[in-house]
């Protein structure tokens, strides 16, 4: 079965940083450009940014909103992706999205289930 | 990268056709065919429901069929169901930012 498993969200203080994890299975892992996409509550899905595969260097793109504050990385060898998420603001409260973008293609699937990042004081 | 404008909100009556649109603009929708719809039911995560402008994915139901012309990418629901009601989001590739998603359009089934 084709999986994608966030954790590491939590109740962060503005300013501090976090950082999630997105444990993959069922699919050539390395082969894939993973992504990250959060949606604050009650509010629309927002492209984060994505890291593609070692044949492409494993270049990075992010969103404008968190362009030099949050950091993509994967580990092949354990099929997982990571986003460390530093400075964070109020406005960055969301429940972040893992999803995958198999070689070749131009579609997000699977999506995982999601993981609640609180940013309050 | 401003988001792909689409409506806050559809409805119909079970049986009727809805179609939601998505517009962009030359850098996104109207610049290339990589156009994707995903639904979304509350509380849970996103679920593909066309790729590449108008292809379904294995297990979707044929009631649901993409198109694009110039900068607008539309889906239509057909046949309306009780479990279509949703929240519908459309995703471009875009010469910018490499994707962007639209404000999301809420489906209420009558």
């Amino acid at each position: 079965e084709v999986q994608l498993v966030e954790s590491g969200g939590g109740l962060v203080q503005p300013g501090g940083s976090l950082k999630l994890s997105c444990a993959a299975s069922g699919f050539t892992f390395s082969d894939s450009v993973m992504h990250w996409v959060r949606q604050a509550s009650g509010k629309g899905l927002e492209w984060v940014g994505r890291i593609r595969g070692r044949a492409n260097s494993y270049a990075t793109t992010y969103g404008a909103s968190v362009k030099g504050s949050f950091t993509i990385s994967r580990d092949d060898s354990k099929n997982t992706a990571y986003l460390q998420m530093n400075s964070l603001k109020t406005e960055d409260t969301a429940v972040y999205y893992c999803t995958r973008q198999a070689a070749g293609t131009s579609w997000f699937d699977p999506w995982g289930q999601g993981t609640l990042v609180t940013v309050s004081s | 990268q401003s988001a792909l404008t689409q409506p806050a909100s559809v409805s119909g009556s079970p049986g009727q056709s809805i179609t939601i649109s998505c517009t962009g603009t030359s850098r996104d929708i109207g610049g290339y065919n990589y156009v994707s719809w995903y639904q979304q039911h509350p509380g849970k995560a996103p679920k593909l429901m066309i790729y590449e402008v108008s292809n379904r994915p294995s297990g979707v139901s044929n009631r649901f069929s993409g198109s694009k012309s110039g900068n607008t990418a539309s889906l239509t629901i057909s046949g309306l169901q009780a479990e279509d009601e949703a929240d519908y989001y459309c995703n471009s590739y875009t010469s910018t930012t490499a994707w962007v998603f639209g404000g999301g359009t809420k489906l209420t089934v009558l």
